[in-house]
């Protein structure tokens, strides 16, 4: 399977503080997103990282990967309430050329206190 | 900002019945997708559709689902004989290129099959 799967699975924090979420995958990609859900929502693109990337910034976001280690994380820096959602990372295979699919992990309940 | 747009926000139907979920992709995009959520668990993939026609389906996307892009603005999924596992969040999603192949999602059409 070429899911990618998140850690930890739920995530509480102070207000402030910062959020760190992992993902790893199983097979080569092209390129890995991460999305946020709010709670019965749509799925809001945060950011891409192509393969040959190591490292993107986007405002309070930065996002990391390891293609060595088939590892991503994100990093929320200076959390606020608005980032309680559910984090998804989601992954597309390397070497298709077609319409890809992008396959989601299980996604980490990020919860911020106030 | 051009956003995908889902009709409807909420249906509820009958097990055995027909559903037609529909979607308006952004313009300029030429690859278009479902997929579901059932509540509380990982959003899976359904379908792609590039230069109308199917490219990848899942497992789930078995004879009882069906995609169409009847016109140069839609792209709707239809579930031909509803059952009470189809209940679920059912998102569109399209995107503008391969490469770097960001995909933009929809907000969802809630199914609820009784």
């Amino acid at each position: 399977s070429q899911q990618g799967e998140e850690d930890p699975q739920a995530l509480s924090i102070q207000e402030g503080e910062n959020a760190t979420m992992n993902c790893s995958y199983k097979t080569s990609i092209n390129n890995l997103q991460w999305y946020r859900q709010n709670s019965g929502r749509g799925l809001v693109h945060l950011i891409l990282i192509r393969s040959n990337e190591r490292e993107k910034h986007s405002g309070r976001l930065r996002v990391t990967l390891d293609t060595s280690k088939k590892s991503s994380s994100l990093l929320i820096t200076a959390s606020r309430a608005a980032d309680t959602a559910s984090y998804f990372c989601a992954t597309d295979k390397a070497g298709y050329s077609s319409a890809s699919k992008i396959i989601f992990g299980s996604g980490t309940r990020l919860s911020i206190r106030p | 900002e051009p956003e995908v747009t889902q009709t409807p926000s909420h249906q509820v139907t009958q097990m055995g019945q027909e559903v037609i979920l529909r979607c308006v992709p952004i313009s300029n995009h030429l690859y278009f997708y479902w997929y579901r959520q059932i509540l509380g668990q990982k959003v899976e993939f359904l379908v792609s559709f590039y230069n109308n026609e199917i490219s990848e389906k899942s497992e789930i996307f078995d004879d009882q689902f069906s995609v169409e892009r009847p016109d140069g603005s839609n792209f709707t999924l239809k579930i031909r004989s509803t059952k009470l596992e189809d209940s679920a969040m059912y998102f569109c999603a399209s995107g503008r290129a391969i490469s770097g192949n960001t995909i933009y999602f929809g907000e969802g059409s809630w199914l609820t099959v009784v």
